[in-house]
């Protein structure tokens, strides 16, 4: 079984200023890694996925996340966030080769100040 | 494209009663999910459909939930009888196949009030 850690449940930063979601995620096997957003009264929508090859990954709207297998890290990041962003942005995971169910993490609140 | 639409966006009811949520995938996508979302929690899987046959239901509370997707298309969660601890958010999604090359999308979800 999977599980995944997201450590921070709020992250205020100010606009312009870089960002980064924190994920963990523990597993007996390989993984398949992902981060969802949920903007206010929205569906969960797909930012970017880790499944093989490259370990930095590069997303929609700016972001990218860097796979670290020693680690067992999968860390959200954007170098300049916009009042946009704001948003409930979640980490999961699912087994490689195996069915894909992905499970999720608690979630990270992204507040962007002006 | 349409999205995957949801329907009732908000429901309120009293423990003990019983309620439908009805999803509309997007046109062509052969699997659907349903999540459980509790307040300050990420979604938890429920059920997979793929066409009109469940391949995964091994979280979903049969005792009281229960899931259909007659024709392959839309499908029905239901609930009977409602406990407090089933408010949430359903969130219903669907892909064009099973698997983590295959984006899934989501609908905007139904939140249950359990009174």
């Amino acid at each position: 079984a999977q599980s995944v850690t997201q450590l921070d449940s709020q992250v205020p930063v100010f606009e312009e200023a870089p960002v980064e979601l924190r994920c963990n995620y523990s597993s007996s096997v390989s993984v398949y890694l992902f981060w969802y957003v949920q903007y206010p009264n929205q569906g969960l929508q797909l930012l970017l996925k880790y499944l093989s090859g490259s370990t930095l990954v590069k997303g929609i709207n700016g972001f990218e996340a860097e796979f670290n297998k020693s680690q067992t890290s999968f860390h959200l990041r954007k170098p300049s966030v916009h009042i946009s962003d704001t948003a409930e942005y979640f980490c999961a995971v699912s087994q490689s080769g195996g069915s894909y169910i992905p499970t999720f993490g608690r979630g990270t609140s992204l507040i962007v100040h002006p | 494209e349409a999205g995957v639409a949801q329907s009732p966006r908000y429901k309120i009811i009293e423990k003990r009663q019983s309620v439908a949520f009805w999803c509309n995938p997007i046109s062509g996508h052969a699997t659907l999910y349903w999540y459980q979302q509790i307040l300050g929690q990420g979604p938890k899987l429920l059920i997979q459909f793929q066409n009109n046959g469940v391949v995964d239901d091994s979280q979903l509370p049969k005792d009281r939930f229960s899931a259909e997707r007659l024709k392959g298309v839309d499908s029905t969660l239901k609930i009977q009888p409602a406990k407090l601890e089933d408010s949430a958010v359903y969130l219903c999604a669907s892909s064009f196949e099973p698997g983590p090359n295959t984006e899934a999308f989501f609908g905007q979800g139904t939140r249950l009030t359990v009174v």
